[in-house]
């Protein structure tokens, strides 16, 4: 267990639907990460935040827009699905931003669009 | 920009065989190099990290060698077994000092009694 919370575990919805995906860092991480994990593209950075503030994007595309609350826990929010945005969808926290602070990847949730 | 080649699978051996999964990169600097492990049903774990040319990462019997002039970090293990069947992620941290990783494409390893 990597202390990183990740809810749901699996999302299916609809085209066109917009879902909402939440990470809880662990105890005492400062910095939140999004990947995107699908067969096509692998797994991808789409962004990072530090303290509440966006430090980082990736590939993330328009439609996909994340947020770091007071509390650290972040929210992914996708909208306007598309088949191709069925994917895992992992977060990451780590203490800091330094390459030593290592990251630890929640379980991921599995979205589905039908 | 920044990337990260690495050996396509899936590759099946044998317990107790060598281990050898290649994984080569292209950076403008010199970035930190990792090897994940991604257990089915799991997110990734940390194996390994090098944090600059000649570094050896070693963790649970697994190695890696960060080689400047060869642009390399191949991760090695002497005798696999079975527990060790998983995803492998080769990755390197970015150089902007945000710590984000990039990813290849992943190896599936599978180890057969």
């Amino acid at each position: 267990d990597s202390g990183v919370t990740q809810t749901p575990k699996h999302l299916i919805t609809a085209t066109g639907q917009r879902v909402t995906l939440r990470c809880s860092p662990r105890s005492g991480d400062l910095s939140v990460y999004w990947y995107q994990q699908s067969l096509d593209q692998g797994l991808q950075f789409l962004i990072q935040y530090y303290n509440g503030e966006e430090r980082a994007k990736g590939n993330i595309l328009e439609r996909f827009s994340a947020q770091q609350f007071p509390d650290l826990h972040s929210e992914l929010n996708l909208s306007s699905l598309e088949l191709g945005d069925s994917a895992l969808y992992f977060c990451a926290s780590s203490v800091g931003v330094a390459v030593y602070n290592e990251q630890f990847f929640g379980p991921g949730t599995r979205l589905t669009v039908l | 920009g920044d990337s990260v080649t690495q050996m396509e699978g899936p590759v099946t051996l044998s317990e107790e065989a060598f281990l050898t999964i290649n994984c080569t990169y292209t950076a403008t600097g010199y970035p930190s190099l990792f090897w994940y492990v991604q257990y089915p049903g799991e997110g990734l774990q940390l194996l390994l990290k090098a944090t600059k040319a000649d570094d050896k990462g070693s963790n649970k019997g697994f190695e890696a060698t960060y080689r400047k002039e060869t642009t390399s970090f191949h991760l090695e293990k002497g005798s696999v077994q079975v527990s060790d069947s998983a995803v492998y992620f080769c990755a390197l941290s970015d150089q902007t000092g945000a710590n984000n990783l990039f990813f290849g494409t992943g190896t599936r390893l599978t180890v057969i009694p």
